[in-house]
Parts: structure tokens; C-alpha cells; sequence
């Protein structure tokens, strides 16, 4: 069974500019969640899709922003890009809702983001 | 304050020895304890999971929750090179979707 695919691996934008990164969870799997990992804050919750509705959001600006299509494939999108928007962003994909008993998220190997 | 801390290490120890990696924690409500391991350039990969307070052993790991103290560890016995990772914690509550981690520690397992 494949696992969760990220592309692209590695990005580099300019200040400014937007960027959408996808996600391909594991087959089957319909909830799909963004981090953002940095140094500095570790991994930080962007927000969760299941079902093509964004049911949980973490507290991003709104310059960041995704979606789900009826495959269950994800996409994110960030606008205006910031220096501080440099980072690895996972996905996450699960095979139920992260409900009280959902424990199980299989992690992308991320998409590395450099804004200069 | 962070929800979740974790001290970044790195952590270097012999191969062989016992690794002991904790996090702290200030909210009540989480439930649910998990521990990751990130290999560099990968995606973290869960490791443990434990539900409210307790122990649980799974090989050479064992993971334990003190709520009463807010205060995971997790146990490596006779560590070995390729455990050489980060170690991430992350909780939820009952009534949250969404996952909190720590910053992770780097552990380095010495031949």
C-alpha cells in the first residue's frame, strides 16, 4: 500500500509570492491534516480536511488556506509569502476522523519551503 | 507558554544505554499521549500510544503518562545507532481533532 506523497519535495519562492503544495493520503484514507515544522516551534497544527470540509484550524493567518477534492487528494496554498513561512509542511492522512478514538495519522515526508 | 514542551537536546548517548525523553504539558483536557520518531528528510512515524495515565511497553520502548503531574516519558532500553532520530510528543483531548507536539528532542546514539 503507498504511502502519503507530497509534491513538490523541495520549493523555493521569493517574498510575495503564493505556493500550493499537495498531498495524496494513503488510499481509503479520507481525513487529511497540514502542519508547518520549523526549528523553532516544532510542528504546529495548519488545519484538517475530511470529506472535502475543513472540520479543524489552527491558528494561521488567513494567507494560508487549503482544500480537499472528492478523491480525497489535498492541496494548500499560501499567499504573500513571509520569510517566516520557510519551514517543512507535512500532511497527514488518517483513516477515519481524528475523533476520540482516532489515533492513527501516517505522515508525508513533507515539502521543504525556502522563501527568500 | 507552549502547550506542550519538550527539550530540544540534542541527547547523545553510548549504544546500549537507557534513553529517557519527557515532555510537560499545561493542558488538563488531553487524553490522548502519542510519541513519534522523525528520521531526518522523513515524516515523523508513530511509535507509542497510550490513553489517560499508565504504562505501556511495546519492545524496546515504553511509554509513561503522569496526568496528575502533566508529564509523559518515554523509555528506550539498550539503545542502538538507528534509533539516532528526533523524538516528537503530541497529545490531544477527548473533545479535540487537533494535534499538539512538542518541538521534539534529538537523540544520538553513539557506536
Amino acid at each position: 500500500k503507498a504511502g502519503v506523497t507530497q509534491t513538490p519535495r523541495y520549493l523555493i519562492k521569493t517574498r510575495g509570492q503564493q505556493v500550493t503544495l499537495s498531498c495524496s493520503p494513503i488510499s481509503g484514507h479520507r481525513s487529511v491534516s497540514w502542519y508547518q515544522q520549523t526549528p523553532g516551534q516544532g510542528l504546529q497544527f495548519l488545519f484538517e480536511y475530511f470529506s472535502e470540509t475543513q472540520r479543524n484550524k489552527g491558528n494561521f493567518p488567513g494567507r494560508f488556506s487549503g482544500r480537499q477534492f472528492s478523491n480525497s487528494r489535498s492541496e494548500m496554498n499560501v499567499s504573500t509569502l513571509e520569510l517566516g513561512d520557510s519551514a517543512l509542511y507535512l500532511c497527514a492522512s488518517s483513516s477515519i476522523p481524528t475523533d476520540m478514538s482516532s489515533y492513527e495519522q501516517y505522515f508525508g515526508p513533507g515539502t521543504r519551503l525556502t522563501v527568500t | 507558554q507552549k502547550e506542550v514542551e519538550q527539550d530540544p537536546g540534542p541527547l547523545s548517548v553510548p549504544e546500549g544505554a537507557i534513553v529517557s525523553l519527557n515532555c510537560t504539558y499545561s493542558n488538563s483536557a488531553f487524553q490522548y499521549f502519542m510519541w513519534y520518531r522523525q528520521y531526518s528528510r522523513k515524516g515523523p512515524e508513530l511509535l507509542m500510544y497510550t490513553y489517560s495515565s499508565g504504562n505501556k511497553e511495546d519492545g524496546r520502548f515504553t511509554a509513561q503518562v503522569d496526568k496528575s503531574s502533566k508529564y509523559i516519558s518515554l523509555f528506550i532500553r539498550d539503545s542502538q545507532p538507528s534509533d539516532s532520530a528526533t523524538y516528537l510528543c503530541a497529545m490531544r483531548g477527548d473533545n479535540f481533532n487537533k494535534f499538539y507536539f512538542g518541538s521534539g528532542t534529538k537523540l544520538n546514539v553513539k557506536p
